[in-house]
């Protein structure tokens, strides 16, 4: 079965406080790993996908990477705004266009 | 990546009773899905809706318990039928992207059973 832990579950930072999230994760063949950033009272919102080991991609102060067993979600100098739940995500197998399995997600708070 | 709207956005609901979830997307998708966010907790995907055919559910979940409808390929509904407070969570509806398995979510409906 495949699953997806992420840690720290709550991480607070001062702003400008660089730090990094783990997600780890054991599927039977990698179809892509998903990072999402999550609101309170919104849906999750798209931020990366990656896809082979040593895949890097960046969003502003945001840079996710992958490993054979792991991703990191490294946040560089954050600000406030960047305080949310992230999550990351696997797809289910079976082919096709599959659903996700979540992790529980890493709850970050920027304090100013 | 798609505009994604649900209704309605929350609702208190009585025991016994059941609740239409609907989902509408501003362009066609083939696969569309439905997840459930307890609170506190992550994500859990619900089951899987193409247009024309059954939906697919995960385990744990049944089809008496939470039908589903996709009538078109811009639409879905999810009912959660004979609620109970244990159904009280986040019910959020995604669609498939154009790059293979990236996923686009709605707000969500916050729903409180009482």
């Amino acid at each position: 079965e495949d699953q997806v832990t992420q840690s720290p579950e709550a991480l607070r930072l001062q702003e400008g406080e660089s730090s990094s999230l783990n997600c780890s994760y054991t599927v039977s063949g990698l179809r892509g790993l998903f990072w999402y950033r999550q609101d309170p009272g919104k849906g999750p919102e798209f931020l990366f996908t990656l896809y082979s080991a040593g895949e890097e991609k960046e969003k502003e102060r945001l840079k996710a990477t992958l490993t054979k067993k792991e991703s990191f979600l490294h946040i560089t100098a954050p600000k406030p705004e960047d305080s949310a739940t992230y999550l990351c995500a696997v797809p289910n197998g079976g082919g096709g266009a599959d659903g996700l399995t979540f992790g529980k997600g890493t709850h970050l708070i920027i304090q100013p | 990546s798609a505009v994604i709207s649900q209704k309605p956005s929350r609702d208190i609901c009585q025991r016994g009773t059941s609740l239409t979830i609907q989902c509408q997307v501003d362009s066609q998708v083939t696969m569309m899905f439905w997840y459930r966010q307890q609170p506190g907790q992550s994500l859990t995907l619900i089951a899987t809706a193409n247009q024309g055919s059954e939906a697919t559910y995960e385990s744990g979940f049944v089809i008496d318990k939470f039908p589903i409808s996709r009538p078109n390929l811009t639409f879905s509904t999810l009912t959660v039928s004979n609620m109970s407070p244990e159904d009280s969570s986040i019910y959020l509806c995604s669609v498939a992207g154009i790059i293979y398995n990236e996923q686009f979510f709605g707000p969500g409906t916050r729903l409180t059973v009482l």
